[in-house]
C-alpha cells in the first residue's frame, strides 16, 4: 500500500520533549524522512534514517525505526516556541524518486 | 545555497480561468514535483517530471497539466480553475546525483483562492 499515517496535533510545554510518530504500510522503502514546514513556508528536510539504521541522533533530534511494526517516530528534546510547525513523515516510492507523505502533525508549543 | 522559487506567494482567480503556476530551481536538477497541500490530506503528488519534456502523473493528475520546456522551469496549469482546486501548491526539485538519497528541495508555496 501507499499510505503513511500520522496523528494530526500534538501539544507540548516549552523544555519537554516531543514524540511524533508516524506508521507506513510498505516495507520496502529505502530511506525514510522527516520534513518541518514553517508557517507560510515550503517543506525543509530536517532529517531522514535508511532503511538499514534503528536510531539516528542529530543534535536535539533522534529518529527511531522500528522494521517489524513499520513505525517512525521523530523525538525533540528540550522543545521551543521555534519547533512549533508541521512535521511530515515521508518515505521513498521503490526507486522512483517519488516521496509519499503523510497527513502532516502539527506541533504546538506552550511558553 | 539551493533555490526553488515560485512566481507567485498569494493567488485569487475565478472559476474557470486558466491558471499558470511557474517554478523555477537553480541547481541544475533533473527531476521535479508538484504537490498539492490540503489540511488533513499531507501533500499529494499531481504531477512529477524526469528531465526536460518528460512529465508523469502523479497521483491526483485530473484538471492539470504541465510543461517542461527548460531545465530549470516546471509549470503546473490548471485549464479551467474550479473552486475544488483551491488549495497551497508546492513545487520541489531533486538531483539524481543524489543516488542514495531522494531528498527533494521545496519552494515557499503559492497559496492559490479560486472563487
Amino acid at each position: 500500500g501507499e499510505d503513511v499515517e500520522q496523528s494530526l496535533f500534538l501539544s507540548v510545554r516549552e523544555g519537554d520533549s516531543s514524540v511524533i510518530n508516524c506508521t507506513y504500510t510498505d516495507s520496502s522503502s529505502t530511506y525514510l524522512y522527516w520534513y518541518k514546514q514553517e508557517p507560510g513556508a515550503g517543506l525543509q528536510l530536517l532529517t531522514y534514517i535508511f532503511s538499514n539504521m534503528d536510531m539516528k541522533q542529530d543534535q536535539r533530534l533522534t529518529v527511531l525505526l522500528n522494521k517489524k511494526d513499520k513505525h517512525l517516530s521523530l523525538r525533540i528534546a528540550d522543545t521551543q516556541t521555534g519547533d512549533s510547525a508541521i512535521y511530515f513523515c515521508a518515505r521513498t516510492s521503490s526507486n522512483t524518486g517519488k516521496l509519499i507523505f503523510g497527513q502532516g502533525t502539527t506541533l504546538q508549543v506552550k511558553p | 545555497d539551493v533555490k526553488v522559487t515560485q512566481s507567485s506567494r498569494y493567488l485569487v482567480k475565478r472559476t474557470g480561468e486558466k491558471v499558470f503556476l511557474e517554478c523555477v530551481q537553480d541547481m541544475d536538477h533533473e527531476n521535479m514535483f508538484w504537490y498539492r497541500q490540503d489540511p488533513g490530506l499531507g501533500l499529494r503528488l499531481i504531477y512529477f517530471s524526469y528531465d526536460v519534456k518528460m512529465k508523469e502523473k502523479g497521483d491526483i493528475p485530473e484538471g492539470y497539466s504541465v510543461s517542461r520546456e527548460k531545465k530549470e522551469r516546471f509549470s503546473l496549469i490548471l485549464e479551467s480553475a474550479s473552486t475544488n482546486q483551491t488549495s497551497m501548491y508546492l513545487c520541489a526539485s531533486r538531483g539524481v546525483v543524489a543516488v542514495y538519497s531522494y531528498e527533494q528541495y521545496f519552494g515557499p508555496g503559492t497559496r492559490l483562492t479560486v472563487t
